[in-house]
Order: C-alpha cells, then sequence, then structure tokens
C-alpha cells in the first residue's frame, strides 16, 4: 500500500515563529488532506489539496503532486497552533485516507 | 450546520462485553467512513459506505466488528466480543458527494478502553 511519511516528527517553536511541515507519499494520489489534531483529540480539517496551493490565514499548503510530496506553512505561530498535524491521502475523493505518523508542533511562550 | 456527532465520547467495557457505538454524519453526506488510532499507533481507515451500502470494508480488523448505516443516515460500530487489543479512539468522519470540496470532518471520537 501507498506508505506517507511526515517530517520532523517533533518540533518546538517560539510564539511568533514560522514552520514549514512536510509529507512524502511513494505513489501517485487524487487526495491529499492536512489536519490538526488538538489537545483535546479533535480532528480539524485544514486543507484539500491534492495538487497546488491554498492559503487560510497564517496557514498556507503546497502540494507538488509529481514530486509526491506536500508541505504545510505555519506563519506567526501561536500556542493555540500546538498539537499533531497530520497528513492523509487516497486514491479519489471520496475513498479511504492512509495517514502519516504526524509532526507533533509545540508553540511556546 | 452541525458537524460529525459521535457517541458516546467514552466507553470503559470488560473484556468480553459487547460495545456499540454510534456516528452522526454531516446531513446529506453521502460518504461515511469510520477510522481508528489504537495504542497510540497511526490513524487506520476501517470502512466506507456511500449512503447505507459498504463501499470498501478492507480495514475491518476481523469479524468482531460489525458496522451498518441503515436507511443511509447515521451509522453504529459494534464489537462483539471487545478484546484487549480494541481499545483506543475511534473516529468517524464524512464529506459529499461530487461539490468539488472534498475534505473530511472527522467527529471527535470515541475513547474506548477495554479492560
Amino acid at each position: 500500500g501507498i506508505q506517507v511519511e511526515q517530517s520532523p516528527p517533533d518540533l518546538i517553536l517560539q510564539e511568533g515563529a514560522n514552520s514549514t511541515l512536510r509529507c512524502n507519499f511513494s505513489d501517485s494520489v487524487n487526495n491529499l488532506q492536512w489536519f490538526h489534531q488538538n489537545p483535546w483529540g479533535q480532528l480539524i480539517n485544514l486543507f484539500y489539496i491534492p495538487s497546488g496551493t491554498k492559503q487560510n490565514g497564517r496557514l498556507s499548503a503546497t502540494t507538488v503532486a509529481t514530486e509526491r510530496y506536500s508541505l504545510l506553512y505555519i506563519s506567526s505561530s501561536q500556542t493555540t497552533d500546538s498539537g499533531v498535524y497530520f497528513c492523509a491521502v487516497g486514491p479519489g475523493t471520496a475513498s479511504k485516507l492512509t495517514f502519516g505518523t504526524g509532526t507533533r508542533l509545540q508553540v511556546t511562550l | 450546520e452541525a458537524g460529525v456527532t459521535q457517541f458516546p465520547s467514552h466507553s470503559v467495557i470488560e473484556k468480553g462485553q459487547t460495545v456499540t457505538l454510534r456516528c452522526d454524519p454531516i446531513s446529506g453526506h453521502d460518504n461515511l467512513y469510520w477510522y481508528r488510532r489504537v495504542m497510540g499507533k497511526e490513524i487506520k481507515f476501517l470502512l466506507h459506505f456511500v449512503k447505507e451500502s459498504k463501499q470498501d470494508e478492507s480495514g475491518m480488523p476481523n469479524n468482531r466488528f460489525l458496522a451498518e448505516r441503515t436507511g443511509g443516515t447515521y451509522s453504529t460500530l459494534k464489537v462483539q466480543p471487545a478484546e484487549l487489543e480494541d481499545s483506543g479512539v475511534y473516529f468517524c468522519a464524512s464529506n459529499p458527494l461530487g461539490t468539488g470540496n472534498y475534505g473530511y470532518t472527522f467527529g471527535s471520537g470515541t475513547r474506548l478502553t477495554v479492560v
């Protein structure tokens, strides 16, 4: 099956810093999503981005499908950004997703 | 718009007992998915409904797990009999068909502890 690798596994930032999270996947996909799992365990959808670039406030994401990677950018990080960020991929728009192991982000004051 | 609702939020049962988890997707979302995260490992797919039909159940671990979605609305996931290794967080997600925005909306999960 498809493999999804995320890096770095852990990241500690000071509030206000910027960061880039990476997701590599082993096969072509038609579905790629980024999620944030907050400290209460809830999975929040950040982006549906099988290709191209999207921005939402301080967050943006870019997927280069031909090179099988996606990047999540967090600018001016805040303590509320803490949690685990997951990349998940799938073959179609309504299909099972394979999740990466996540990047655990801690933003400190 | 109400989100994906799951209950119970927590369940503690003894090994050998039966537990039923429920998921109410966003109204109008024909796709409904079950996932679980056990022992701090990766989030793993269990199965996918399109309306009331099972589209893909390749992730169901064994025949102790039974999922239903009668009428194509809410879904239940029954574990019978529960084993210790079934402990974990069970997530439900939904997304619509054919709208162009295929991002999944996840519920808050049910934390199942089997003792």
